[in-house]
């Protein structure tokens, strides 16, 4: 089985500055590792997600993440943050190879508010 | 948009009611998911279908039923709802393999009273 855990519930930031969202996870198996964004009353979108390759990876709206296999972190960053960055930030894995349903483990959630 | 419609989008329904939401996906992705969303535990699966007629159970799957009868719909029942399940449902789909994302529809707010 896997776990997440999101240990920020809330991250407020200024406008301008560069933010972390912090995830680490808990598995026995090799994972695949990715974050949502969801906007008020709305879905879940895909920022970003690793599969395998390069440990950096890049995403949707100036986002990135490092996978760090020995730390069992996937840390999502942005070097400078918009109001409309404002939104939760849901960190998932879901074990890799065939069998596993492509099921999703999600975090609880990190709430970002960017504050002008 | 990932083509997925998720009906009622707004629901309020009494104690011992039975409840049926549906999900509803024009991309003929293999994979279909329900999730339920709560304040401080994010998203859970409650059950998921892997194909027409193939489903299985998920983390939180008591009190719930599925059903596939179609590639494109996949229905989330509740037989008797209880307060407990009042909550914001959302419904997925993937292509699996190794297009291993989750495609979310806009969700389902269920008040049970």
């Amino acid at each position: 089985a896997q776990s997440v855990t999101q240990l920020d519930s809330q991250v407020p930031v200024f406008e301008e500055a560069p933010v972390e969202l912090r995830c680490n996870y808990s598995s026995s198996v090799s994972v695949y590792l990715f974050w949502y964004v969801q906007y008020p009353n709305q879905g879940l979108q895909l920022l970003l997600k690793y599969l395998s390759g390069s440990t950096l990876v890049k995403g949707i709206n100036g986002f990135e993440a490092e996978f760090n296999k020995s730390q069992t972190s996937f840390h999502l960053r942005k070097p400078s943050v918009h109001i409309s960055d404002t939104a939760e930030y849901f960190c998932a894995v879901s074990p890799s190879g065939r069998g596993g349903g492509n099921k999703l483990t999600f975090g609880t959630g990190t709430q970002l508010k960017v504050e002008l | 948009d990932a083509g997925i419609t998720q009906s009622p989008r707004h629901k309020v329904t009494e104690t011992g009611t039975p409840v049926t939401l549906r999900c509803h996906q024009t991309e003929n992705h293999r994979y279909m998911y329900w999730y339920r969303q709560d304040p401080g535990h994010g998203l859970r699966l409650i059950h998921y279908s892997y194909g027409v007629k193939d489903t299985d159970k998920g983390e939180v799957s008591d009190g719930y039923s599925v059903s596939r009868s179609k590639t494109e719909d996949f229905l989330l029942t509740l037989e008797s709802a209880t307060s407990s399940q009042t909550s914001v449902y959302f419904c997925a789909i993937s292509l699996g393999g190794a297009h291993n994302e989750q495609f979310f529809g806009p969700g389902t707010r269920l008040t049970v009273l």
